[in-house]
């Protein structure tokens, strides 16, 4: 199992322009969220997903834009990047809604907006 | 509303001691789960240890251990025999149904530095 994959690692955008990142996960996993991690401020939530078709907003879901069409996968749209979302940005899964499954966590992306 | 607290920004410990981490936390979900992870200078996230509301006993996993004071709300951790691999950034997270969104929240976490 590859576990949760991201991509890519690392991103440069312009201000304004538009990008996605993608995330993927091959163990049949309901659950999935994006995070980003700002220094000193944590993981805050962006979006989850309870499963396919199934999708809500976060504590910081301003800017992205999220979609669920299949289990595996739950792309993060920025749509007209700022600076302010310069961050490192975190897929990660869950069985289900279970309150005793952990969160398995993608290596992360590096993204800086200038 | 659900709310997790780090209050130690840094903390150094001497190998071969033991170091507790605090975590607080709030919600008004009697049932809710509680986690730590651990994210090196790498920056890849590594799960630790789970500890349930309804758990009578604290969890334990290795080196790890968790305080759970449910009284309190308090989910500290333990790690015993600091190694100097242990040297990383450690998130307190919570899981509750939170009007049926299930979703994690994360605390602002706690970078730990053992010394040689």
């Amino acid at each position: 199992n590859a576990g949760v994959t991201q991509t890519p690692k690392f991103q440069v955008l312009k201000t304004g322009q538009s990008m996605t990142l993608q995330c993927a996960q091959d163990m049949n996993h309901e659950y999935m969220s994006w995070y980003r991690q700002d220094p000193g401020m944590g993981l805050r939530l962006i979006h989850y997903s309870v499963g396919a078709g199934i999708t809500d907003q976060g504590e910081v879901p301003n800017g992205y834009n999220v979609s669920r069409s299949t289990t595996e996968d739950f792309p993060l749209r920025l749509l007209s990047a700022a600076p302010s979302q310069t961050s490192v940005y975190f897929c990660a899964s869950s069985r289900d809604r279970g309150l005793a499954y952990e969160q398995y966590f993608g290596p992360g992306t590096r993204l800086t907006v200038t | 509303a659900q709310k997790i607290t780090q209050t130690q920004p840094g903390m150094f410990v001497q190998e071969k001691e033991a170091v507790t981490l605090d975590c607080t936390y709030d919600t008004s979900d009697p049932s809710y789960g509680l986690f730590w992870y651990k994210q090196p200078s790498s920056g890849e996230m590594i799960f630790l240890i789970y500890q349930g509301s309804y758990d009578q006993q604290n969890a334990t996993e290795g080196r790890y251990s968790l305080n759970f004071q449910k009284a309190r709300k308090s989910a500290n951790l333990v790690i015993s025999a600091s190694q100097l691999g242990d040297s990383a950034m450690y998130f307190c997270a919570m899981r509750d149904v939170d009007s049926g969104t299930y979703k994690y929240i994360f605390g602002t976490g706690t970078r730990l530095k053992v010394l040689a």
